[in-house]
Protein backbone atom coordinates (compact mmCIF):
# COMPACT_ATOMS: atom_id res chain seq x y z
CA UNK A 1 0.00 0.00 0.00
CA UNK A 2 1.69 3.25 -1.27
CA UNK A 3 1.76 5.67 1.38
CA UNK A 4 1.72 9.68 0.11
CA UNK A 5 3.90 10.35 -2.45
CA UNK A 6 5.20 13.79 -3.44
CA UNK A 7 7.53 14.98 -6.00
CA UNK A 8 9.15 16.50 -6.89
CA UNK A 9 12.12 15.73 -3.49
CA UNK A 10 14.45 18.41 -4.39
CA UNK A 11 14.31 21.89 -6.94
CA UNK A 12 15.80 24.65 -6.96
CA UNK A 13 14.51 28.19 -8.00
CA UNK A 14 15.20 31.96 -8.43
CA UNK A 15 13.27 34.75 -7.10
CA UNK A 16 10.38 35.49 -8.97
CA UNK A 17 9.95 32.24 -10.59
CA UNK A 18 6.68 30.27 -10.15
CA UNK A 19 7.13 26.23 -8.77
CA UNK A 20 4.33 23.48 -8.79
CA UNK A 21 4.76 20.76 -6.11
CA UNK A 22 2.72 17.50 -6.82
CA UNK A 23 0.73 14.97 -3.80
CA UNK A 24 -0.48 11.57 -4.32
CA UNK A 25 -2.39 10.97 -1.39
CA UNK A 26 -2.16 7.20 0.61
CA UNK A 27 -5.07 4.85 -1.22
CA UNK A 28 -8.30 5.44 0.42
CA UNK A 29 -7.95 8.64 1.11
CA UNK A 30 -9.79 11.64 -0.42
CA UNK A 31 -8.65 15.30 1.46
CA UNK A 32 -4.78 16.29 0.99
CA UNK A 33 -3.33 19.18 2.71
CA UNK A 34 -0.24 21.28 2.49
CA UNK A 35 2.43 22.60 5.05
CA UNK A 36 5.64 24.72 5.03
CA UNK A 37 8.33 23.82 7.03
CA UNK A 38 11.21 26.04 7.82
CA UNK A 39 14.41 24.98 8.61
CA UNK A 40 14.26 24.82 12.73
CA UNK A 41 10.79 25.12 12.57
CA UNK A 42 7.46 23.01 12.77
CA UNK A 43 5.05 22.49 9.72
CA UNK A 44 3.00 25.75 9.25
CA UNK A 45 -0.60 24.63 7.55
CA UNK A 46 -0.90 26.38 4.07
CA UNK A 47 -4.06 24.94 3.41
CA UNK A 48 -6.97 21.65 2.69
CA UNK A 49 -8.31 20.26 -0.39
CA UNK A 50 -11.55 18.64 -0.47
CA UNK A 51 -13.81 17.26 -2.88
CA UNK A 52 -11.50 19.81 -5.47
CA UNK A 53 -12.53 22.77 -3.48
CA UNK A 54 -10.14 24.54 -1.10
CA UNK A 55 -11.49 24.02 2.41
CA UNK A 56 -9.20 25.49 5.08
CA UNK A 57 -6.58 27.74 4.79
CA UNK A 58 -3.79 29.32 6.93
CA UNK A 59 -2.07 32.68 6.75
CA UNK A 60 -0.12 32.73 3.66
CA UNK A 61 -0.65 34.48 0.46
CA UNK A 62 -2.34 35.06 -2.47
CA UNK A 63 0.89 33.76 -4.17
CA UNK A 64 0.06 30.15 -2.64
CA UNK A 65 -2.66 28.34 -4.36
CA UNK A 66 -3.55 24.57 -4.97
CA UNK A 67 -5.38 22.28 -6.98
CA UNK A 68 -6.50 18.79 -6.14
CA UNK A 69 -7.98 16.76 -9.22
CA UNK A 70 -10.58 14.16 -9.53
CA UNK A 71 -8.82 11.13 -8.21
CA UNK A 72 -7.66 13.17 -5.01
CA UNK A 73 -4.18 14.21 -6.04
CA UNK A 74 -2.72 17.41 -5.17
CA UNK A 75 -0.64 20.45 -6.51
CA UNK A 76 1.15 23.34 -4.67
CA UNK A 77 1.41 26.81 -6.91
CA UNK A 78 3.69 29.12 -5.48
CA UNK A 79 3.97 32.31 -7.76
CA UNK A 80 6.84 35.46 -7.49
CA UNK A 81 9.36 33.86 -5.63
CA UNK A 82 10.69 34.88 -2.59
CA UNK A 83 13.91 33.85 -0.16
CA UNK A 84 11.49 32.99 2.30
CA UNK A 85 9.65 30.60 0.77
CA UNK A 86 12.75 28.52 1.26
CA UNK A 87 11.27 25.71 2.96
CA UNK A 88 10.41 22.08 3.29
CA UNK A 89 6.99 21.52 1.73
CA UNK A 90 4.64 18.44 3.07
CA UNK A 91 2.08 17.34 2.02
CA UNK A 92 -0.70 15.39 4.15
CA UNK A 93 -3.85 12.99 3.57
CA UNK A 94 -6.60 11.69 5.45
CA UNK A 95 -9.91 9.88 5.22
CA UNK A 96 -11.96 13.04 5.50
CA UNK A 97 -11.93 16.89 6.14
CA UNK A 98 -13.77 16.55 9.59
CA UNK A 99 -12.09 13.61 11.27
CA UNK A 100 -9.66 15.16 13.81
CA UNK A 101 -6.70 12.58 13.76
CA UNK A 102 -3.74 11.65 12.84
CA UNK A 103 -2.49 12.74 9.35
CA UNK A 104 -0.58 10.87 6.98
CA UNK A 105 2.72 12.85 5.86
CA UNK A 106 4.77 12.28 2.32
CA UNK A 107 8.44 12.91 2.61
CA UNK A 108 8.20 16.65 0.92
CA UNK A 109 9.65 19.08 -1.12
CA UNK A 110 12.46 20.85 -0.26
CA UNK A 111 12.66 24.12 -2.48
CA UNK A 112 15.52 26.31 -2.41
CA UNK A 113 14.96 29.83 -3.99
CA UNK A 114 18.24 31.66 -5.07
CA UNK B 1 2.08 34.37 17.91
CA UNK B 2 3.11 30.91 18.60
CA UNK B 3 0.35 29.09 19.92
CA UNK B 4 2.35 25.73 20.43
CA UNK B 5 5.38 26.16 22.02
CA UNK B 6 7.82 23.25 23.06
CA UNK B 7 10.90 25.11 24.62
CA UNK B 8 13.46 22.77 24.74
CA UNK B 9 14.94 22.04 21.53
CA UNK B 10 17.00 19.42 22.29
CA UNK B 11 17.20 16.32 24.67
CA UNK B 12 19.72 13.71 25.39
CA UNK B 13 18.34 10.62 27.63
CA UNK B 14 20.60 7.50 27.97
CA UNK B 15 19.22 4.05 26.56
CA UNK B 16 16.43 2.41 29.29
CA UNK B 17 15.50 5.57 30.83
CA UNK B 18 12.59 7.84 30.60
CA UNK B 19 12.54 10.48 28.02
CA UNK B 20 9.62 13.51 28.79
CA UNK B 21 9.07 15.85 26.46
CA UNK B 22 7.08 19.19 27.21
CA UNK B 23 5.05 20.98 25.14
CA UNK B 24 2.84 24.30 26.01
CA UNK B 25 -0.32 26.07 23.87
CA UNK B 26 -1.99 29.18 24.26
CA UNK B 27 -4.82 28.67 22.42
CA UNK B 28 -7.94 27.75 24.93
CA UNK B 29 -10.20 26.56 21.87
CA UNK B 30 -7.39 23.61 21.41
CA UNK B 31 -9.38 20.35 21.66
CA UNK B 32 -7.21 17.80 20.40
CA UNK B 33 -3.58 17.25 20.94
CA UNK B 34 -1.14 15.36 19.11
CA UNK B 35 2.66 13.75 19.03
CA UNK B 36 4.56 13.30 15.94
CA UNK B 37 7.63 11.81 15.20
CA UNK B 38 10.48 12.59 12.33
CA UNK B 39 13.37 10.97 11.35
CA UNK B 40 15.90 13.18 8.59
CA UNK B 41 14.52 12.43 4.94
CA UNK B 42 10.98 11.34 6.03
CA UNK B 43 7.75 13.12 7.05
CA UNK B 44 6.05 13.07 10.12
CA UNK B 45 4.64 9.97 11.58
CA UNK B 46 1.91 10.44 13.94
CA UNK B 47 2.36 8.62 17.44
CA UNK B 48 -0.44 9.27 19.85
CA UNK B 49 -3.17 11.73 20.23
CA UNK B 50 -5.67 12.68 23.49
CA UNK B 51 -8.54 14.76 23.25
CA UNK B 52 -9.40 17.37 26.28
CA UNK B 53 -12.21 15.20 27.95
CA UNK B 54 -9.05 12.88 28.85
CA UNK B 55 -5.98 13.30 31.13
CA UNK B 56 -3.88 10.57 30.19
CA UNK B 57 -3.72 8.16 26.72
CA UNK B 58 -1.48 5.11 26.64
CA UNK B 59 -0.35 3.12 23.86
CA UNK B 60 2.63 0.49 24.61
CA UNK B 61 5.89 2.52 25.49
CA UNK B 62 3.99 5.86 24.85
CA UNK B 63 1.82 8.11 27.39
CA UNK B 64 0.66 11.26 26.88
CA UNK B 65 -0.34 14.12 29.74
CA UNK B 66 -3.28 16.54 29.38
CA UNK B 67 -2.72 19.28 31.89
CA UNK B 68 -5.70 21.69 30.64
CA UNK B 69 -5.36 24.26 33.56
CA UNK B 70 -1.85 24.59 32.78
CA UNK B 71 -2.18 24.45 29.04
CA UNK B 72 0.59 22.23 29.29
CA UNK B 73 1.10 18.09 27.55
CA UNK B 74 3.81 16.15 27.82
CA UNK B 75 4.96 12.67 26.05
CA UNK B 76 6.63 10.02 28.24
CA UNK B 77 8.60 7.44 26.67
CA UNK B 78 9.94 4.45 28.80
CA UNK B 79 11.94 2.67 28.41
CA UNK B 80 13.89 5.26 25.89
CA UNK B 81 15.49 2.77 22.81
CA UNK B 82 17.96 4.22 20.59
CA UNK B 83 15.59 3.75 17.45
CA UNK B 84 13.71 6.79 19.66
CA UNK B 85 16.14 8.89 18.74
CA UNK B 86 13.95 11.64 16.19
CA UNK B 87 12.81 15.02 16.24
CA UNK B 88 9.11 15.06 18.01
CA UNK B 89 6.73 17.54 17.39
CA UNK B 90 3.26 18.25 19.59
CA UNK B 91 0.80 19.68 17.29
CA UNK B 92 -3.10 21.05 18.71
CA UNK B 93 -6.36 21.41 16.90
CA UNK B 94 -9.56 22.49 17.57
CA UNK B 95 -12.39 18.73 17.24
CA UNK B 96 -13.41 18.29 13.70
CA UNK B 97 -11.50 20.45 12.04
CA UNK B 98 -8.05 19.18 10.40
CA UNK B 99 -5.38 22.21 10.40
CA UNK B 100 -3.11 21.37 12.88
CA UNK B 101 -0.55 24.10 14.69
CA UNK B 102 2.62 22.70 15.56
CA UNK B 103 5.47 23.15 17.54
CA UNK B 104 8.95 23.88 16.89
CA UNK B 105 10.20 20.56 17.32
CA UNK B 106 12.41 18.87 20.25
CA UNK B 107 15.36 16.93 18.82
CA UNK B 108 15.48 13.67 21.50
CA UNK B 109 18.73 11.50 21.69
CA UNK B 110 19.02 8.45 22.66
CA UNK B 111 22.55 7.23 23.98
CA UNK B 112 23.50 3.46 24.22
Amino acid sequence: DAGVTQSPTHLIKTRGQQVTLRCSPKSGHDTVSWYQQALGQGPQFIFQYYEEEERQRGNFPDRFSGHQFPNYSSELNVNALLLGDSALYLCASSFSPRRTGELFFGEGSRLTVL
Amino acid sequence: DQQVKQNSPSLSVQEGRISILNCDYTNSMFDYFLWYKKYPAEGPTFLISISSIKDKNEDGRFTVFLNKSAKHLSLHIVPSQPGDSAVYFCAASVEGAQKLVFGQGTRLTINP
